[in-house]
């Protein structure tokens, strides 16, 4: 089954510890991407990716890294999570051309909350 | 500045019945893409349907449709024969093709459906 799957899908931590959230995607799609979701905020991006190696800054990356060391896999790192990092967090991927590349298929999402 | 208005936060339709959720756009560019999702209360976001802004048809998608006008930058979607399964959130998103290779989505912040029995 063609998927995005994130892991974990919930995650309570406290301020400071390291974690990181795990994407992988079994399409093949070139483009990788990374959301929060947020009470009357709505959904923004975080950081997205091209392809392997080629990462970039989205609309809220502060506090956030990432890495594309192989195509299907785009890992999002909080280095020292703060409490405003507590949301609704999505990975997403599309192929970057073609009739595909309109669609972005969005992972079952990871509820983190940090104390 | 881009931006995705969804002026209906909660709406209720009777199982069976049709229902149109809004949503307006602002934007100053001609190549664009508009989209709607679906989220459960399970929490997934579901890809439902997609409407370029040169296409000339409404988009449809089995028991979605589209309800695209561009003059008045406006693309409501309609869900015909509701379903208790189609109760969820659902938002409207956007997409602007001069943004290079990011496919950064614009989203509004959605629409909540009950859909009573």
């Amino acid at each position: 089954e063609a998927q995005v799957t994130q892991n974990p899908r919930y995650l309570i931590t406290v301020t400071g510890k390291k974690l990181t959230v795990t994407c992988s995607q079994n399409m093949n799609h070139e483009y990788m991407s990374w959301y929060r979701q947020d009470p009357g905020l709505g959904l923004r991006q975080i950081y997205y990716s091209m392809n392997v190696e080629v990462t970039d800054k989205g609309d809220v990356p502060e506090g956030y890294k990432v890495s594309r060391k192989e195509k299907r896999n785009f890992p999002l790192i909080l280095e020292s999570p703060s409490p405003n990092q507590t949301s609704l967090y999505f990975c997403a991927s599309s192929l970057l051309y073609g009739p595909g590349a309109n669609v972005l298929t969005f992972g079952a999402g990871s509820r983190l909350t940090v104390l | 500045a881009q931006k995705i208005t969804q002026t209906q936060p909660g709406m209720f339709v009777q199982e069976k019945e049709a229902v149109t959720l809004d949503c307006t756009y602002d934007t100053s560019d001609q190549s664009y893409g508009l989209f709607w999702y679906k989220q459960p209360s399970s929490g997934e976001m579901i890809f439902l349907i997609y409407q370029g802004s040169y296409d000339e048809q409404n988009a449809t998608e089995g028991r979605y449709s589209l309800n695209f006008q561009k003059a008045r930058k406006s693309a409501n979607l309609v869900i015909s024969a509701s379903q208790l399964g189609d109760s969820a959130m659902y938002f409207c998103a956007m997409r602007f093709n001069n943004a290079g290779n990011n496919r950064k989505l614009i989203w509004g912040l959605g629409t909540s459906l009950a859909v009573n029995p």
